[in-house]
């Protein structure tokens, strides 16, 4: 068990639209869900974290108001990159994690492209 | 503040050589310790883990062990396969009731045949 799933893959966008990546648990609920985003060869960069029900916590440096998130339910978060940049252009990485536990299980990504 | 550090990479290896790959942490207290895997173009995928002092994580050929008192969680597998090749992430947490990971650089193994 401990599946994690995200949707879309791969995304290409014009500058200036508002794009949704889906991150869901499959088979278990996730009390917390975790964005990173990754550069090309670099490691995860922690954007964010949220419990289901309130509000996300957003890393330094990190705009709220660009990458929204909601954790509507204890399955399903979702992150928008609103009104992108050619410089949003990443790799978006959810995880979640269950309970007390302090382990998270990744999905497997969605790249994303503005152009 | 807390922090995990690898071994800076590329790492190439001849099939069936051996493999280390150093990693150390600093830790106001004990965290839980991680690596994982990242294939080209996907996601992470956890490897192994130990979550107490001297636990042996192990998988797939690969294990690490919890070594407090050096601070380390070294990987290490025996007889490396081409399909092996990938980044490699070292990885704690707990350090925090956030369950914040906290992770190394990435250590990027290329395997000849």
């Amino acid at each position: 068990g401990a599946v994690v799933s995200q949707h879309p893959s791969r995304v290409i966008c014009k500058s200036g639209t508002s794009v949704k990546i889906e991150c869901r648990s499959l088979d278990f609920q996730a009390t917390t869900m975790f964005w990173y985003r990754q550069f090309p060869k670099q490691s995860l960069m922690l954007m964010a974290t949220s419990n289901e029900g309130s509000k996300a916590t957003y890393e330094q440096g990190v705009e709220k108001d660009k990458f929204l998130i909601n954790h509507a339910s204890l399955t399903l978060s979702t992150l928008t990159v609103t009104s992108a940049h050619p410089e949003d252009s990443s790799f978006y990485i959810c995880s979640a994690s269950k309970g007390d536990s302090y382990e998270q299980y990744f999905g497997p990504g969605t790249r994303l492209t503005v152009t | 503040g807390n922090s995990v550090t690898q071994m800076e990479g590329p790492v190439t290896l001849s099939e069936e050589a051996f493999l280390t790959i150093n990693c150390t942490y600093t830790a106001t207290g004990y965290p839980s310790l991680f690596w994982y895997v990242q294939y080209p173009g996907e996601g992470l995928q956890l490897l192994l883990k130990a979550t107490k002092a001297d636990d042996k994580g192990s998988n797939k050929g690969f294990e690490a062990t919890y070594r407090k008192e050096t601070t380390s969680f070294h990987l290490e597998k025996g007889s490396v396969q081409v399909s092996d090749s990938a980044v490699y992430f070292c990885a704690g947490s707990g350090y925090s009731s956030a369950s914040k990971i906290i992770f190394g650089s990435g250590t990027r193994l290329s395997i000849r045949p």
